[in-house]
């Protein structure tokens, strides 16, 4: 079965530098949610997007902006980036009126040096 | 004090074993219940959903709620070397607050 496909799946970047990570959820799929990890850490709320709106906002900071694009697809950009902000980010996708259940995909693995 | 609380173990069981992995939380909101499997540096992976309170079983695995003690468990029986993983439980009280509220993960290992 299809999954939630992520890309890149690592990317190093510079501190102050900009990222841009993509999500292409489970065809069919219309809500989209950002997690952030961080070492040894759970899996941190960041946004979600339900029918390219913007749905739910956690601790996601003001450097960060998302969208979600009319195929469903998401993109989370990232500028200024800190130290910090290196860790696993994870998309999951889940189909509304599906009782909230979320499946991920396998995550970007964002390095800042 | 997180709002879902999880003993990060680790956890370290014989092949065979029953294991039982629990949380607890605080939030009498949170109606739908998720366990899910992480292995290293992997996304995680949904194992089990229950919504409410009530014991859910799909093979080796059992999930039970109990929300009145605010309480969830995971048990899977005749454990494996392959479930040797990090379990995550995560919660939400769905509907437009979907987004997952997680545990800290506990960190299983199942020896041959």
């Amino acid at each position: 079965a299809a999954g939630v496909i992520q890309s890149p799946r690592h990317l190093i970047k510079e501190k102050r530098e900009t990222a841009t990570l993509k999500c292409y959820p489970i065809p069919r799929h219309d809500t989209v949610y950002w997690y952030q990890q961080g070492p040894g850490q759970d899996p941190q709320f960041l946004i979600s997007f339900y029918e390219k709106m913007q749905s739910d906002k956690g601790s996601i900071p003001d450097r960060f902006s998302a969208q979600q694009f009319s195929d469903y697809h998401s993109e989370l950009n990232m500028s200024s980036l800190e130290l910090g902000d290196s860790a696993l980010y994870f998309c999951a996708s889940s189909l509304s009126g599906s009782l909230d259940t979320q499946y991920f995909g396998p995550g970007t693995r964002l390095t800042v040096l | 004090q997180k709002e879902v609380e999880q003993d990060p173990g680790p956890l370290s069981v014989p092949e065979g074993a029953i294991v039982s992995l629990n949380c607890t939380y605080s939030n009498s909101a949170f109606q739908y219940f998720m366990w899910y499997r992480q292995y290293s540096r992997k996304g995680p992976e949904l194992l089990m959903y229950t919504y409410s309170s009530g014991n859910k079983e799909d093979g080796r695995f059992t999930a039970q709620v109990d929300k009145s003690s605010k309480y969830i468990s995971l048990f899977i029986r005749d454990s494996q070397p392959s479930d040797s993983a990090t379990y995550l439980c995560a919660m939400t009280p769905g509907g437009s607050q979907g987004n997952l509220i997680f545990g800290k993960g506990t960190k299983l290992s199942v020896k041959p």
